[in-house]
């Protein structure tokens, strides 16, 4: 079985400052990670995905995330935030193998003031 | 054109009563989901269908019955509601049922229980 813990329930920050939303999962199987973002009253929707490769994947709307296998961590950056990216992020993982099964992590309400 | 939509977008009833939401895609998907999002936000997979067929049913009361009466829908049956079944349902639909596709989820439905 997977789970996934985001540390953060909610993160506060300045706009244009820098953000890193921190998620970790266990799974005795390897897995694809994921990251979601859920804008107020709207479903959710792919912001990136880690699959193979590169540690570090890049997605849309400047958000880069770095898988590390040893810390069994997948945490999400951004280098400067704006009022738009105020939404409910959520990271997910999924078996490598099979059918998609996504469990995802409690979300992590991210905030910008002024 | 909406790529995943739900009717309704709410919904209230009262304990006992049975209700039906539905979805539909127009994305041409072949896997489509029923998530739950409860009070916490906690988003947890319920069902799965590939082309028609069940391939994920978790843990969920046989009070929910989907059915898929083609690929492009998936509606959700609930009997005999409960005051816990007040929750977000989400539909989402994928390309494919292997873990590496993306998901594209509906606007959800806010089911409310009294």
């Amino acid at each position: 079985a997977q789970s996934v813990t985001q540390l953060d329930s909610q993160v506060p920050v300045f706009e244009e400052a820098p953000v890193e939303l921190r998620c970790n999962y266990s799974s005795s199987v390897s897995v694809y990670l994921f990251w979601y973002v859920q804008y107020p009253n709207q479903g959710l929707q792919l912001l990136l995905k880690y699959l193979s490769g590169s540690t570090l994947v890049k997605g849309i709307n400047g958000f880069e995330a770095e898988f590390n296998k040893s810390q069994t961590s997948f945490h999400l950056r951004k280098p400067s935030v704006h009022i738009s990216d105020t939404a409910e992020y959520f990271c997910a993982v999924s078996p490598a193998g099979g059918a998609q099964k996504l469990v995802f992590g409690q979300g992590t309400r991210l905030t910008i003031n002024p | 054109d909406t790529a995943v939509s739900q009717t309704p977008k709410y919904l209230v009833t009262q304990m006992g009563n049975d209700k039906s939401i539905k979805c539909e895609q127009n994305l041409g998907h072949d896997t489509m989901y029923w998530y739950k999002q409860d009070s916490k936000k906690f988003l947890k997979i319920m069902f799965s269908y590939n082309n028609k067929e069940l391939i994920i049913n978790e843990t969920v009361p046989n009070r929910f019955s989907p059915k898929s009466p083609d690929k492009a829908h998936l509606n959700l049956h609930i009997n005999s509601l409960e005051l816990g079944d007040s929750a977000v349902y989400f539909c989402a639909s994928s390309q494919g049922v292997g873990p590496s596709y993306e998901q594209y989820f509906g606007p959800g439905t806010r089911l409310t229980v009294t």
